[in-house]
């Protein structure tokens, strides 16, 4: 079975600071992970993604994710916070069909990320 | 613009009274599937479908119903709503079923069950 924890409900960051938030998983074979925002009444709108290759993925406004294999990580990050960053994050990961996966992905329950001014 | 679409954003009924949630999308895409969101469980696939006239359940499907009769739309069908499926719903769709594709979520449909 596969499954994604997001240890932290909240992360609270200073405009102008790195923010990280974090992502571990478990999964047989090779993970795909996804990282996704939902600002509030909003959809959630697809970040990153990591499939193979650079541990380091970019993405979208900003923001990058370091996939780490021997830690079942894959944390998100920035260097730089904006307000307009606040949200809500979620790690998502889902199997290769090769070792069994499922069309089903499993999310994290979700962090709520809060850029102070 | 590339979207998906959900109606209604709001609904609000009773117990036992059969509703449909609509969703559409117009990028083409092969896979739609369907999520609620609960506080403290974040999302949890209901049903998704591969494509036209194939549809599978997903982590929580008892109380739902779908179909794909067309490539652009997967309705929500809750036959008889009960008050535990008070929840927000998201319809989601990507390129094709693979799962190294990422998916296009709708804004959400907030259904209250009373």
């Amino acid at each position: 079975a596969q499954s994604v924890a997001q240890p932290e409900d909240q992360v609270n960051v200073a405009e102008g600071n790195p923010l990280t938030v974090k992502c571990t998983y478990s999964v047989s074979g090779n993970p795909y992970l996804f990282w996704y925002v939902q600002y509030p009444n909003r959809g959630l709108q697809f970040l990153l993604k990591y499939i193979t290759g650079d541990n380091l993925v970019k993405g979208s406004y900003g923001f990058e994710a370091e996939f780490n294999k021997s830690q079942t990580s894959f944390h998100l990050k920035k260097p730089s916070a904006l307000v307009s960053d606040s949200a809500l994050y979620f790690c998502a990961v889902r199997a290769p069909p090769a070792s069994g996966g499922s069309y089903i992905p499993t999310f994290g329950r979700g962090t709520s990320l809060i850029v102070h001014p | 613009e590339a979207q998906v679409t959900q109606n209604p954003r709001y609904l609000i009924t009773v117990t036992g009274k059969k509703l449909t949630v609509t969703c559409s999308q117009n990028m083409n895409h092969e896979y739609m599937s369907w999520y609620r969101q609960d506080p403290g469980l974040g999302l949890r696939q209901i049903y998704y479908s591969m494509n036209v006239e194939v549809t599978d359940k997903g982590d929580v499907p008892e109380g739902y119903k779908v179909s794909r009769k067309e490539k652009r739309n997967f309705p929500l069908i809750l036959e008889s709503p009960s008050p535990n499926q008070t929840s927000l719903y998201f319809c989601a769709s990507s390129l094709k079923a693979g799962t190294s594709y990422e998916q296009y979520f709708g804004p959400g449909t907030r259904l209250t069950v009373t």
